[in-house]
């Protein structure tokens, strides 16, 4: 049985720097093909994707956010970790991890989310 | 802005048809089999609909399909029930020479009457 869970702080000031943990059970970042996502939601609004960590450790980021973002593993502990620096109201959004299944394009499962407020 | 354009709200009745589309470009819904579909409850995480454009994961019902014509995506919702009543947002991947990423849409409200 897959399942994500994602874990932090749910309120950091403006200009702070947040992390967040998605740990999960049921598969191995170890895999061929494994992949991890982290998307986002600001409240009421779309999706956006942020970035992926691969089983290789290979990374990808969304262009317009790479400069803040980092995404890292711990394979020994099931956890990926979200770095994201210089953090602004803007980003207050529920924070999701996803897996991609092996040699595919779609997140077949999610955590259940974070909520995080940016707020002085 | 969305990448991807979905119409804010449809409707219907139960026991009807309803189709939501999901407009891209040539570089993201056009240039690649890897659109995806997913429900959203209030509150709750997305779930996986439709993957592929067309292929439907194990214990989503039937009455969901999903097809593509160009730049544009669309899924259908056959014999709607009141259960069907949710957010629904289509994804595109798409990629680059030097990178891969994911766009979304900005997410279509369905109202069962």
């Amino acid at each position: 049985q897959v399942t994500l869970k994602e874990s932090g702080p749910a309120l950091v000031k403006p200009t702070q720097t947040l992390t967040l943990t998605c740990t999960f059970s049921g598969f191995s970042l170890n895999t061929n093909g494994v992949r991890v996502s982290w998307i986002r939601q600001p409240p009421g609004k779309a999706l956006e994707w942020l970035g992926r960590i691969d089983w290789d450790d290979d990374k990808f980021y969304s262009t317009s956010l790479k400069t803040r973002l980092t995404i890292s593993k711990d394979t020994s502990k099931n956890q990926v970790v979200l770095t994201m620096t210089n953090m602004d109201p803007v980003d207050t959004a529920t924070y999701y991890c996803a897996r991609l299944p092996p040699a595919e394009y779609f997140f077949d499962y999610w955590g259940l989310g974070a909520l995080v407020t940016v707020s002085s | 802005q969305s990448a991807l354009t979905q119409p804010a709200s449809v409707s219907g009745s139960p026991g009807q048809s309803i189709t939501i589309s999901c407009s891209g470009t040539s570089s993201d819904v056009g240039g690649y089999p890897y659109v995806s579909w997913y429900q959203q409850y209030p509150g709750k995480a997305p779930k996986l609909m439709i993957y592929d454009v067309s292929k439907r994961p194990s214990g989503v019902s039937y009455r969901f399909s999903g097809s593509k014509s160009g730049n544009t995506a669309s899924l259908t919702i056959s014999g709607l029930q009141a259960e069907d009543e949710a957010d629904y947002y289509c994804s595109s991947y798409t990629s680059t020479s030097t990178s891969v990423s994911w766009v979304f849409g900005g997410g279509t409200k369905l109202t069962v009457l």
